[in-house]
């Protein structure tokens, strides 16, 4: 069975400062999907990020970044220089790669929900 | 191009009436999903259909839940008979077919009150 971990339940910090977001996953495939989501006050899911498991490169998207480490099972979530805008709940997801045709369900964690103040 | 739709984005229901909740997926997409969100808590998956099949429906309620995508108009989850327990978040998501199919794009979900 799948399962991911998002340990922390809440964050808060003060704007400019660099936030950290983890999450742990555990799965019995070789070929997943990891994917963040964003989920502002107003409610909708945002879409962030989609990570194959045969890529471990970081990534780089403006003030986000993402750090997928296979050897620990990790995929964590980096925002530099956190603006007050980035307050939200953050979802790490895990999904295996689905028979061919067809995709796969998301598995999600808890979510961290991070407060940037001024 | 218009996002993944949900409607009604709030619906009030007394308990044993039934809920239907509408998702018409983004233009282009053939896969549609529905999950649920309880208050603090994460996402579950409840249901993924394609045009008029229902692919997995592993985290779906066995009584009262019923979903379905038909070759024309949006998807449809109907819960009936509804009880308290039933008052969550329920969202819809979409993907495209072919090599990106795994990212998934939510619509702003439908929030269920059950008095």
């Amino acid at each position: 069975a799948q399962k991911v971990t998002q340990a922390q339940t809440e964050i808060s910090v003060v704007e400019k400062e660099d936030v950290t977001l983890d999450c742990v996953y555990e799965t019995r495939d070789t070929t997943y999907y990891l994917f963040w989501y964003k989920q502002p006050p107003s409610g909708e899911l945002v879409f962030l990020i989609r990570r194959n498991s045969f890529d471990e490169q970081n990534e780089i998207s403006g003030r986000y970044s993402w750090n997928f480490q296979k050897s620990t099972s990790s995929f964590n979530f980096t925002i530099t220089a956190s603006q007050v805008v980035d307050s939200a709940v953050y979802f790490c997801a895990l999904s295996e790669a689905g028979r061919a045709g067809t995709a796969s369900k998301l598995t999600f964690g808890t979510g961290t929900r991070l407060q940037v103040t001024l | 191009n218009a996002g993944v739709m949900q409607n009604p984005r709030h619906l009030v229901r007394r308990r044993g009436q039934e809920a239907r909740l509408r998702c018409s997926p983004m233009k282009g997409h053939s896969h549609v999903y529905w999950y649920r969100q309880l208050p603090e808590e994460g996402l579950k998956f409840m249901v993924y259909l394609q045009k008029e099949n229902i692919i997995d429906e592993s985290g779906m309620p066995k009584e009262r839940f019923s979903a379905e995508f038909p070759k024309e108009g949006p998807s449809i989850l109907r819960i009936q008979q509804v009880v308290r327990g039933d008052s969550a978040a329920y969202f819809c998501a979409s993907s495209p077919p072919g090599t990106v199919k795994n990212i998934q794009y939510f619509g702003a979900g439908t929030r269920l009150s059950v008095l």
